[in-house]
């Protein structure tokens, strides 16, 4: 498996509360993506990251920020949590971006409760 | 929303049994990607395919890429208890070259 670790691994918190998710690479590549998967829906591409500083929205960025300050770092924030917003959360990696045929490569996922 | 549909959403099946998951889209795609995920996991890339009506195998795994690059589907021969999982395929359009569309999955359950 690629090193990439995501933390925390689970977290329960309350409406209105901000939250913060962290992924770690240890593989030094140049793309970082954010999925939330709920059933029903497979994986959806909340933001991703094309290098530091730059960031792109996926298609349900709403109700989401994100910061990629290292090349190895890309938080994901929740600024007033809502229960819509629990949900099992992935990053993922890859080299050269999916526009290069490239793959991706998950992380353990965090899964997020909000009451 | 969802542009990559796959069908079905389950598919319990006796050890031994074959199994298919398809995948359509309504636009042509740049390639399609597969992906596993055990069940409490994250999901691991299987394979990728670029070209019309490409077909790639991986043991019992047989990957196909429709001539008209819309659809993709994944068939597994003689299922065993180890293939339990959900299968992703997962899109790039060809218009829009950053991002992956991942279809719904379609979860294998297999009874020995």
């Amino acid at each position: 498996d690629a090193g990439i670790t995501q933390s925390p691994r689970h977290k329960v918190t309350e409406t209105g509360t901000p939250v913060t998710l962290r992924c770690h690479q240890t593989e030094n590549h140049r793309y970082m993506y954010w999925y939330r998967q709920d059933p029903g829906h497979g994986l959806r591409l909340i933001h991703y990251s094309y290098g530091v500083k730059d960031t792109d929205k996926g298609e349900v960025s709403d109700g989401y920020s994100v910061s990629r300050s290292k090349t190895e770092d890309f938080l994901l924030t929740l600024e007033s949590a809502t229960s819509s917003q629990t949900s099992v959360y992935f990053c993922a990696i890859s080299k050269a971006g999916t526009g290069s045929t490239d793959t991706q490569y998950f992380g353990p996922g965090t899964r997020l409760t909000v009451l | 929303g969802q542009q990559v549909m796959q069908i079905p959403q389950y598919q319990h099946v006796q050890e031994g049994e074959d199994f298919t998951t398809y995948c359509n889209s309504s636009t042509t795609l740049s390639n399609i990607q597969w992906y596993k995920q055990r069940p409490g996991g994250h999901p691991v890339f299987l394979i990728q395919l670029v070209k019309s009506g490409e077909v790639k195998k991986q043991k019992r795994l047989t990957f196909q890429f429709g001539e008209a690059k819309k659809n993709s589907s994944l068939h597994i021969t003689a299922t065993q208890t180890t293939d339990v999982g959900t299968y992703f395929c997962a899109a790039i359009r060809s218009y829009n070259t950053d991002k992956l569309i991942f279809g719904t999955g379609t979860r294998l359950q297999v009874f020995p």
